[in-house]
């Protein structure tokens, strides 16, 4: 199927786990984020990536690992997860070209318990 | 530092009326984009309109328009004739860095009523 799309929708962890988040998407997009959609706060960036290997370090970034082997696949990783990483995640992409928008994936709600 | 805010929480509008949602921006930048996002209850993220720091005429959608007034950096939501369907949290977003990083501000929650 055409467009990005996150697994799992639903994940409930434990303090201290590692979890991995993943994001793919087939229109082969530069561009690829992670945000994370907490109340009262929108979204915030926690990481992107310009092109395969290269990521950089959005608003948010401490406690979370990302990487990019293929343009397709951008997953995250919180190496440790504590209670404040419970949150709704979005993946996003976009060719990047002035005024192009962000498509988002369906979101991954994560519970740290 | 570049930063959107909305400072509505909550807004409710009876349907078949018009509403603006507020939007204010901060950046330094003489080149972004400004973004609107609509998220129903379902959770996805839905692309609404763009309005570029350059473009000279407010941008249009079918029901939605984005009153840009560079001057006072706002750049507000209008929806004409509400719809039961338009129920939904709005985000305002800016583009930075080539258009690629949106910054989002908190979101107001809109409420169509019958």
């Amino acid at each position: 199927d055409a467009g990005i799309t996150q697994s799992p929708r639903y994940k409930i962890t434990e303090t201290g786990r590692q979890v991995t988040l993943m994001c793919h998407q087939t229109w082969s997009h530069s561009y690829m984020f992670w945000y994370r959609q907490d109340l009262g706060h929108g979204l915030r960036l926690i990481y992107y990536s310009a092109a395969a290997d290269i990521t950089d370090k959005g608003e948010v970034p401490d406690g979370y690992v990302v990487s990019r082997s293929k343009t397709e696949n951008f997953p995250l990783t919180l190496e440790s997860a504590t209670r404040s990483q419970t949150s709704v995640y979005f993946c996003a992409s976009t060719s990047g070209g002035v005024g192009t928008e962000a498509f988002f994936g369906q979101g991954t709600r994560l519970t740290v318990v | 530092a570049q930063k959107i805010t909305q400072t509505q929480p909550g807004m409710f509008v009876q349907e078949k009326e018009a509403v603006t949602l507020d939007c204010t921006y901060d950046t330094s930048d003489p080149s972004y984009g400004l973004f609107w996002y609509k998220q129903p209850s379902s959770g996805e993220m839905i692309f609404l309109i763009y309005q570029g720091s350059y473009d000279q005429q407010n941008a249009t959608e079918g029901r939605y328009s984005l009153n840009f007034q560079k001057a006072r950096k706002s750049a507000n939501l209008v929806i004409s004739a509400s719809q039961l369907g338009d129920s939904a949290m709005y985000f305002c977003a800016m583009g930075v860095g080539g258009y690629n990083k949106l910054i989002f501000g908190a979101g107001t929650r809109l409420a169509v009523h019958p």
